[in-house]
């Protein structure tokens, strides 16, 4: 799977829009990019994927620039739960013995009210 | 929605024990996975199985072993649990044709080794 590299941290207020961005430089034309969400003592959970162009979910919106080496998620006007931390994935969604997620060390969101 | 539950959410262990993890899912999927997760370091694969009885070596396999008896059930085994095997251990499973985001993952282990 693709190497990705994401900002350790961020720190945002309530109500503001926050922009994380990963970058993929390695990424194959198969390859789509996955957004898991980690909040403390639970495991993570999936909140968007796309391939390219823009995706958007009531959750969170993808941005994904023509030449895909980066990618930016979205989430419009934080609140406090949204303190997480956020792990951007690369790599074909063929599932099986080759869809393994291998998580980076993720983006920790910081929401202070 | 589906359920991926791991059996316990906190263990303490000494140097030395045999230590079993265990982690069951009730929605058939085919495929489980082992995670531990470290402050600074992220998720890492530890073990995987896309089928009942058969396995694969994640990324650091050294030190455990896994057994997948039921295609419900996927345990970890820790053969003789050292005091850097502390860590938050994550359970995972989806389906075989399901890509990057049909994964549910439990709530998590944490196993602390005195």
């Amino acid at each position: 799977l693709a190497k990705t590299t994401q900002p350790i941290s961020m720190d945002s207020y309530e109500g503001q829009e926050v922009n994380i961005t990963c970058s993929h430089n390695n990424i194959a034309t198969n390859d789509y990019i996955t957004w898991y969400q980690q909040f403390p003592s639970q495991g993570p959970r999936f909140i968007i994927q796309g391939y390219k162009t823009k995706v958007t979910n009531e959750v969170a919106s993808l941005f994904i620039p023509a030449d895909r080496k980066s990618s930016t998620l979205s989430l419009p006007r934080v609140s406090l739960s949204d303190t997480a931390v956020y792990y951007c994935l690369v790599g074909d969604t063929g599932g099986g013995s080759q869809g393994n997620l291998i998580f980076g060390k993720g983006t920790k969101l910081s929401v202070k009210p | 929605d589906v359920k991926v539950t791991q059996s316990s959410r906190y263990l303490v262990k000494r140097t030395g024990e045999k230590v079993f993890l265990e982690c069951v899912q009730d929605m058939d999927h085919e495929n489980m996975f082992w995670y531990r997760q470290d402050p600074g370091l992220g998720l890492r694969l530890i073990y995987f199985s896309y089928d009942v009885k058969m396995k694969e070596k994640g990324d650091i396999p050294e030190g455990y072993s896994v057994s997948r008896e039921k295609k419900e059930r996927f345990s970890l085994i820790l053969e003789s649990a050292s005091t850097n095997q502390t860590s938050m251990y994550l359970c995972a499973s989806s389906l075989s044709y399901q890509g990057m985001d049909g994964y549910t993952f439990g709530s998590g282990t944490r196993l602390t080794v005195v």
